[in-house]
C-alpha cells in the first residue's frame, strides 16, 4: 500500500522562479493538503483540494497557487520566488469524508538562492 | 485559527526514561494526531485520537476533549524515540504546534 508520494525530494531556485512540486496522494485517498515548513517551526497549513477545487486557503499569498487532478494527485506552484520561500513542503492526503487523520509525505526541501 | 500549544520544547532524558509530552488547544475540534518527525522530515503518525485512549507498543495518548488538551507517553525511552513530536489538531484542516524536541542519551 503506497503511502504519499512527493516529488522531488529536493530543489534549489532562484529568487524570482518559479517552481512546481508534486503529490500523489495514498491509496484511498482523495483530499490533497499542502504545507509548509520553515525551519525550527512547525507546518503552517497553505491549501486543501478535493474534487479539483481549493476547499480550504490558509494565510499565505497569490503566488501559492494548486491544482488537483482527476486522478487525486496535485501540485503546488509558486510564482516570484523569495528569499523567505525557502522551507520543506509537505503533502498530506486523507479523505474528505470520514475519519483517519492526515498521511504526510516526506517533503519536497526547496531551497531559494 | 485554532492555538495549540506544546511543552515542554525540550526535552533530554536518559535512555531508559519515562516521559510525558503535553498539547493544549483553543478550540473544539474533532481531529487530533501526534507526529514524529524524523531528521529526514517526515512526519510520521503516531496516534489519530481526537478523544480517549490509545496505547501502541512504548507510547500511548490520552485526549480529554472537554478540557482541551491532549498527551502523549513514552516509556522505557530509546535513542531512536529521539526527534520533534508534533501535536496537530482541527476540524477541516490541521493546526500544528511548536513541537517538542527530545534527545535521548544512551
Amino acid at each position: 500500500d503506497a503511502g504519499v508520494t512527493q516529488s522531488p525530494t529536493h530543489l534549489i531556485k532562484t529568487r524570482g522562479q518559479q517552481v512546481t512540486l508534486r503529490c500523489s496522494p495514498k491509496s484511498g485517498h482523495d483530499t490533497v493538503s499542502w504545507y509548509q515548513q520553515a525551519l525550527g517551526q512547525g507546518p503552517q497549513f497553505i491549501f486543501q483540494y478535493y474534487e479539483e477545487e481549493e476547499r480550504q486557503r490558509g494565510n499565505f499569498p497569490d503566488r501559492f497557487s494548486g491544482h488537483q487532478f482527476p486522478n487525486y494527485s496535485s501540485e503546488l506552484n509558486v510564482n516570484a520566488l523569495l528569499l523567505g520561500d525557502s522551507a520543506l513542503y509537505l503533502c498530506a492526503s486523507s479523505r474528505w469524508t470520514g475519519s483517519g487523520g492526515y498521511t504526510f509525505g516526506s517533503g519536497t526541501r526547496l531551497t531559494v538562492v | 485559527g485554532i492555538q495549540v500549544e506544546q511543552s515542554p520544547p525540550d526535552l533530554i532524558l536518559q535512555e531508559g526514561a519515562n516521559s510525558t509530552l503535553r498539547c493544549n488547544f483553543s478550540d473544539s475540534v474533532n481531529n487530533l494526531q501526534w507526529f514524529h518527525q524524523n531528521p529526514w522530515g517526515q512526519l510520521i503518525n503516531l496516534f489519530y485520537i481526537p478523544s480517549g485512549t490509545k496505547q501502541n507498543g512504548r507510547l500511548s495518548a490520552t485526549t480529554v476533549a472537554t478540557e482541551r488538551y491532549s498527551l502523549l507517553y513514552i516509556s522505557s525511552s530509546q535513542t531512536t524515540d529521539s526527534g520533534v513530536y508534533f501535536c496537530a489538531v482541527g476540524t477541516d484542516k490541521f493546526y500544528f504546534g511548536s513541537g517538542t524536541k527530545l534527545n535521548v542519551k544512551p
